[in-house]
């Protein structure tokens, strides 16, 4: 069976300073690994995703994510901090033998001080 | 990607009462899912919603308590019967289309049960 961990429930950092928001993962199959943003009173956005290929993937609002298929980990990045990306992370895996169903993980939250 | 509209946005409603939460695609997806997610936690996916026929319910959920239509691929309905304060969550709507490998969101129902 599928699984996501984020180990942290909760990050903390400065503005201007770089983030990391981790996530493990266990899939029988390769993965197929996402990241989304939950901003208060709305939805989930997608933020960025692995399927193949380059193992550092980039997307919206400057973020990067590193696959690292040894340590089965999926980290969000991001060079400088704004206090805008301040809200709640999910990372989320997929299966992909045919898979459809994407299992998410607790979410971090991360507050960005000014 | 698509655009989910889903409504309402939030409802306050009366214990042993039940509220049906539609969702709306601005174009034809292959799937559509629902999840719940409760306060301060992570997605839990409820039911797959099958085009034409019987959604595809997770373990711990039942259609007579989460009744789900889909009559076509754009639109789709999730209904909570019977609620009880523990049904007190946000309702989300993703769909994703097949050849897609990431999904999306509606902005939620924000349901309170008091």
């Amino acid at each position: 069976a599928q699984s996501v961990a984020q180990p942290e429930d909760q990050v903390n950092v400065a503005e201007g300073n770089p983030l990391t928001v981790k996530c493990t993962y266990s899939v029988s199959g390769n993965p197929y690994l996402f990241w989304y943003v939950q901003y208060p009173n709305r939805g989930l956005q997608f933020l960025l995703k692995y399927i193949t290929g380059d193992n550092l993937v980039k997307g919206s609002y400057g973020f990067e994510a590193e696959f690292n298929k040894s340590q089965t980990s999926f980290h969000l990045k991001k060079p400088s901090a704004l206090v805008s990306d301040s809200a709640l992370y999910f990372c989320a895996v997929r299966e992909d033998t045919g898979g459809f169903k994407t299992i998410f993980g607790a979410g971090t939250r991360l507050f960005v001080k000014a | 990607s698509a655009v989910i509209s889903q409504k309402p946005s939030r409802d306050i409603c009366q214990r042993g009462t039940s509220l049906t939460i539609q969702c709306q695609v601005d174009s034809q997806v292959t799937m559509m899912f629902w999840y719940r997610q409760q306060p301060g936690q992570s997605l839990t996916l409820i039911a797959t919603a099958n085009q034409g026929s019987e959604a595809t319910y997770e373990s711990g959920f039942v259609i007579d308590k989460f009744p789900i239509s889909r009559p076509n691929l754009t639109f789709s309905t999730l209904t909570v019967s019977n609620m009880s304060p523990e049904d007190s969550s946000i309702y989300l709507c993703s769909g994703r289309d097949r050849g897609e490998t990431e999904a999306f969101f509606g902005q939620g129902t924000r349901l309170t049960v008091v």
